[in-house]
């Protein structure tokens, strides 16, 4: 079975640095997707960027890129220029790509709370 | 676009009362997931459905939970009787359909199981 984890159970930043958060995953399968999710005290789950395993460029969204370790399986979320709605809580969620009943499902890691301080 | 709703958005209950929650899908999505995310942890995907039918409900305990997805749209989980171990906020999600990567999430149910 696949697992997500997140070693870092919090984490604070100051507005306009840089922080990274650290995601790593286990699996014995070579095609699938990882993901970063936010969310904010409100709740609402939003993606934040996606990766899929048999790219090599490293995803970037605006202000968050990922560095994508495929052997090493590590999934790792840098943002830049740290604003203040940027503290949340963040998770990491892994999806397989193969075609079986658990198509879909997303398999997420504990989360990581990131503060931003002014 | 709306996004997905869900109802209520608090509960509270006593043990071994009943409680159901409801979601309603973006417009033109087929697949729709709950999952369970108990305080502190991630969440945990409790049963997905493809249209009406169910396509993975491996980790729902059945002893007290279900849900159904009559006509293909809304959807309705329902706990009975709950336990104290069931306080957690029960998010509904939905996808064009299974292929499609990216998941939609609704604003949550949080229930307080006393």
């Amino acid at each position: 079975a696949q697992t997500v984890t997140q070693s870092q159970p919090e984490m604070s930043v100051q507005e306009a640095e840089t922080v990274t958060l650290s995601c790593t995953y286990d699996t014995s399968e070579s095609d699938y997707y990882l993901f970063w999710y936010k969310q904010p005290p409100s709740r609402q789950m939003i993606l934040v960027i996606r990766q899929e395993a048999y790219k090599q460029q490293n995803a970037t969204e605006n202000r968050f890129s990922v560095n994508f370790q495929k052997a090493a399986k590590s999934f790792s979320l840098k943002i830049s220029d740290s604003q203040l709605g940027d503290a949340a809580m963040y998770f990491c969620a892994y999806r397989s790509a193969g075609r079986g009943g658990s198509q879909g499902n997303l398999i997420f890691g504990k989360g990581t709370k990131l503060s931003v301080k002014p | 676009e709306a996004g997905v709703a869900q109802s209520p958005r608090y509960k509270i209950i006593e043990k071994r009362q009943s409680v159901a929650f409801w979601c309603n899908p973006i417009s033109g999505h087929a697949t729709l997931y709950w999952y369970q995310q108990i305080l502190g942890q991630g969440p945990k995907l409790l049963i997905q459905f493809q249209n009406n039918g169910v396509v993975d409900d491996s980790q729902l305990p059945k002893d007290r939970f279900s849900a159904e997805r009559l006509k293909g749209v809304d959807s309705t989980l329902k706990i009975q009787p709950a336990k104290l171990e069931d306080s957690a906020v029960y998010l509904c999600a939905s996808s064009f359909s299974r292929g499609v990567k990216t998941q939609y999430f609704g604003p949550g149910t949080r229930l307080l199981v006393l």
